[in-house]
């Protein structure tokens, strides 16, 4: 299985700030990479496909970067609606697989 | 839009079967370029990846695919999945999703969205 590691587990940070989470993959998966935000009790919602493609209605202040086996997700201005936890996701092979999540708090 | 809809008991026995079902609606299940798929989540933890299903046979995690069933009931537009021999560990938030696959150009695209709104399943006597 392809091991997923996010990295900060938790971040805690203040609106406006610019804050950057990083994925890595423990074998090479190309841009084969997607990430998800998930808020308290619902379902999680894809934001980047692909590792740089921003999903249709996203705010822009959402970014996503990276090959190969290292990734960086990016909210440029944070804002109250953007507490949630974040997740990487690969799609390289069977079985796809999860980063364990950021929990981003203000 | 595509939503979807899990439902099913939210109470199974231990060594009992899990079986849970997700509803589509908005659009068909016979539409291409979509795998219907199963993640789980237990309580404060990350996602897995449990299996999805095309037209043809299902792909399971090979952890789970002793004990894993999914199938679909084009009829209904419904998909299904069943797990077996279910133990505390299976306690979790089950999610049904479409997942797209595409290729442009010989890139392929590939992600999950949308997702049902889960529901949770505990495992207990």
């Amino acid at each position: 299985d392809f091991q997923m590691t996010q990295s900060p587990s938790s971040l805690s940070a203040s609106v406006g700030d610019r804050v950057t989470i990083t994925c890595q993959a423990s074998q090479d998966i190309a841009t084969y990479l997607n990430w998800y935000q998930q808020k308290p009790g619902k379902s999680p919602k894809l934001l980047i496909y692909s590792a740089s493609n921003l999903e249709a209605g996203v705010p822009s202040r959402f970014s996503g970067g990276g090959s190969g086996t290292d990734f960086s997700f990016t909210i440029s201005s944070l804002q109250p609606e953007d507490i949630a936890t974040y997740y990487c996701q690969q799609y390289e092979d069977l079985p796809y697989t999860f980063g364990q999540g950021t929990k981003l708090e203000i | 839009q595509v939503q979807l809809q899990e439902s099913g008991p939210g109470l199974v026995k231990p060594s009992q079967t899990l079986s849970l079902t997700c509803t589509v609606s908005g659009g068909s299940i016979n539409s291409g370029s979509h795998y219907w798929t199963w993640i789980r989540q237990p309580a404060g933890k990350g996602l897995e990846w449990i299996g999805r299903v095309y037209s043809g046979s299902p792909d399971y995690h090979p952890a789970l695919k002793s004990r894993a069933s999914i199938s679909l009931d084009k009829s209904k537009n419904q998909f299904s999945l069943k797990l077996t021999s279910v133990t505390a560990a299976d306690t979790a938030v089950y999610f049904c999703a479409r997942e797209t696959w595409q290729v442009i150009g010989t890139t392929p695209y590939n992600w999950f969205a949308p997702w049902g709104q889960g529901l949770l399943v505990t495992v207990s006597s």
